[in-house]
């Protein structure tokens, strides 16, 4: 089953414009990832917050974690064409020798020039 | 991309028919994960391995077998293939403290 679902299913902006993506779970994680898949490709990974942590930046992307209510946003600032691609949530809920992430289904992030 | 291969990239093949697809790495992890990925499903996690000869079912497990004798490959097979076992089917490694890296994918149809 799902542990992640991504908030919207899709979403299109213009160049320059802000991203917001969202991603909420349902079981406690140790922490949680944002990957990014363009077309044909496997993912590529973008950024990870442990579950201590509240808000982290990688260059534009911030991404935020709220464990009281289960939620994480990812935020892409000022977009580019480039950035068009599908973006899933992963949660790691590792607890012992083996870590396993559970996807959600991903956004569809179109940037228009 | 570097560190991790898929084989082969693209298969047709026909229902009830043996299929076997490989994740080759160079990296020397220890971890390696097999994914399907489908339309409104996003991807699922099939089996993976924690060592050599150390692998356990995930997610999305049945009609499906994996093997790791050796440190570098670690095979996804589809002893009698199905229809809704068209997909495609990505691998993943792993090293200590370190995220995920996915391979490019295997489209796989069966007819």
């Amino acid at each position: 089953s799902q542990q992640g679902e991504e908030d919207p299913q899709a979403l299109s902006i213009q160049e320059g414009e802000n991203a917001t993506m969202n991603c909420s779970y349902k079981t406690s994680i140790n922490n949680l990832q944002w990957y990014r898949q363009n077309s044909g490709r496997g993912l590529v990974h973008l950024i990870l917050i442990r579950s201590n942590e509240r808000e982290k930046h990688s260059g534009r992307l911030r991404v935020t974690l709220d464990t009281s209510k289960k939620s994480s946003s990812l935020l892409i600032t000022a977009s580019r064409a480039a950035d068009t691609a599908s973006y899933f949530c992963a949660t790691d809920a590792w607890t012992g020798a083996n870590s396993k992430l559970t996807f959600g289904k991903g956004i569809t992030l179109s940037v228009r020039p | 991309d570097a560190g991790i291969t898929q084989s082969p990239r693209h298969k047709v093949t026909e229902t009830g028919t043996p299929v076997t697809l490989r994740c080759h790495q160079t990296e020397n992890h220890r971890y390696m994960y097999w994914y399907r990925q489908d339309p409104g499903h996003g991807l699922r996690l099939i089996h993976y391995s924690y060592g050599v000869k150390d692998t356990d079912k995930g997610e999305v497990s049945d009609g499906y077998s994996v093997s790791r004798s050796k440190t570098e490959d670690f095979l996804l097979t589809l002893e009698s293939a199905t229809s809704s076992q068209t997909s495609v089917y990505f691998c993943a490694i792993k090293g200590r403290d370190q995220p995920q890296h996915f391979g490019d994918g295997t489209r796989l149809s069966i007819l």
